[in-house]
This record gives C-alpha cells, sequence and structure tokens, in this order.
C-alpha cells in the first residue's frame, strides 16, 4: 500500500527554467510533508518542509504547495540550476510520530 | 559539528547469514531511526530508537532488532539473511521524536546478499 506516490520517475528541466516535482498522498492523517534531495553515495538531505495548516512555505529558490483537498503537494525550483541534479523524495508525517513514509523518488536532471 | 556516519559501506553476506550495521548519530542528537532502501525505491521505515528505547517499528520481522547505546550511537542487526534484505541501510537521528525535529541522514550501508 503506497501511501505516497511520486508517479514521475524522471524529469528533464532546461537550466534556468523553473523545475515542478509532483507528490500525491492517500492518508488524510498525515499532516506534516518534506522534501529531500539525495545525490548518489549520499544520505538523503532534508530541502524544505510543510505543516498541514499552511498552503505554501518557501525558502530561496524552493517554494512547497499544498493542496489538502487534492492530498497532492508540489515542489517548485526557481530558477533551476545544474547543482540541482539529483533524486528528490517527498515525505510525509502524521503528528506526534517520527516514522517518515517517502515516496519513490523523482530523477531531476537539470540541462545546460 | 559532525554529522551522521555509518559503517561500513558496503558489505556482502550469504543467504542465512547475520550481519550489525553501525550508525554515528549526529552531536547533541537522541534519536536515531533506521530505513531500507530497496533499489528505485524510497526508504521504508524500519525503527525508531529514542533514549535506547525502541520507540516505532515498521511493517519489518523481528529478525531485525536494533540497539541504542547510551552515546546515542546505534546498531541495526539482521539475522538469517534473505536475499530480498539487500538495499541500501539508512540511519537518520534528530534532537528530539516529535514530527518537527529534522531528520538528518548518513550516508548508507550498501548490503548484498548472494
Amino acid at each position: 500500500d503506497q501511501q505516497v506516490k511520486q508517479n514521475s520517475p524522471s524529469l528533464s528541466v532546461q537550466e534556468g527554467r523553473i523545475s515542478i516535482l509532483n507528490c500525491d498522498y492517500t492518508n488524510s492523517m498525515f499532516d506534516y510533508f518534506l522534501w529531500y534531495k539525495k545525490y548518489p553515495a549520499e544520505g538523503p538531505t532534508f530541502l524544505i518542509s510543510i505543516s498541514s495548516i499552511k498552503d505554501k512555505n518557501e525558502d530561496g529558490r524552493f517554494t512547497v504547495f499544498l493542496n489538502k483537498s487534492a492530498k497532492h503537494l508540489s515542489l517548485h525550483i526557481v530558477p533551476s540550476q545544474p547543482g540541482d541534479s539529483a533524486v528528490y523524495f517527498c515525505a510525509a508525517q502524521i503528528q506526534g510520530a517520527q516514522k517518515l513514509v517517502f515516496g519513490q523518488g523523482t530523477r531531476l536532471t537539470i540541462n545546460p | 559539528e559532525t554529522g551522521v556516519t555509518q559503517s561500513p559501506t558496503h558489505l556482502i553476506k550469504t543467504r542465512g547469514q547475520q550481519v550489525t550495521l553501525r550508525c554515528s548519530s549526529q552531536s547533541g542528537h537522541n534519536t536515531v531511526s533506521w530505513y531500507q532502501q530497496a533499489l528505485g525505491q524510497g526508504p521504508q521505515f524500519i525503527f525508531q530508537y529514542y533514549r535506547e528505547e525502541e520507540n516505532g517499528r515498521g511493517n519489518f520481522p523481528p529478525r531485525f532488532s536494533g540497539l541504542q547505546f547510551p552515546n546515542y550511537s546505534s546498531e541495526l542487526n539482521v539475522n538469517a539473511l534473505e536475499l530480498d534484505d539487500s538495499a541500501l541501510y539508512l540511519c537518520a537521528s534528530s534532537l528530539g521524536q516529535t514530527s518537527t525535529d529534522t531528520q538528518y541522514f548518513g550516508p548508507g550501508t550498501r548490503l548484498t546478499v548472494l
């Protein structure tokens, strides 16, 4: 039972353009959402998070949007840079629990 | 400040053997979680330890067990290895056990079971 889904295994974007990564979830108990970035041979690195009481959170070039009614979140990267090429995982948590439920990941490639 | 470290980096075992993986938490962190990441999948939660006590477990059989030590370093033990146990094993440490305490991941141990 995949409670967090990233339906695009890969995404290719031109440098300077916007990258949009999508994530859907099924468990309405999730109330905290995170994005992690992973380079080869490294562990996932925390990028940005959002609580279910908000619909948008911004940190520099990264913005996460949450649509609770659609059970959908997205990560926008503007402008995209070559160093953003990595695998991006979205993850969800239930309040009070530390267990992260991850999606399958999306490999983002930024082309010069 | 030292980040999360894991050892060994790679490990090859045969079916039926036992394995111990190690994790050193980031300084000041009292909570550690272990995840299994199969090829092409996202990490899956195995269990969490908070101040040396197991504090939550995912859908993994009892042959997956763990320990957390007074210095908050941790071990993951897997008995009776199966081929499907081949995966990247990640540990993550955090300052506390609440959902807003960011989990910081180590680089992982790649386990291959033949």
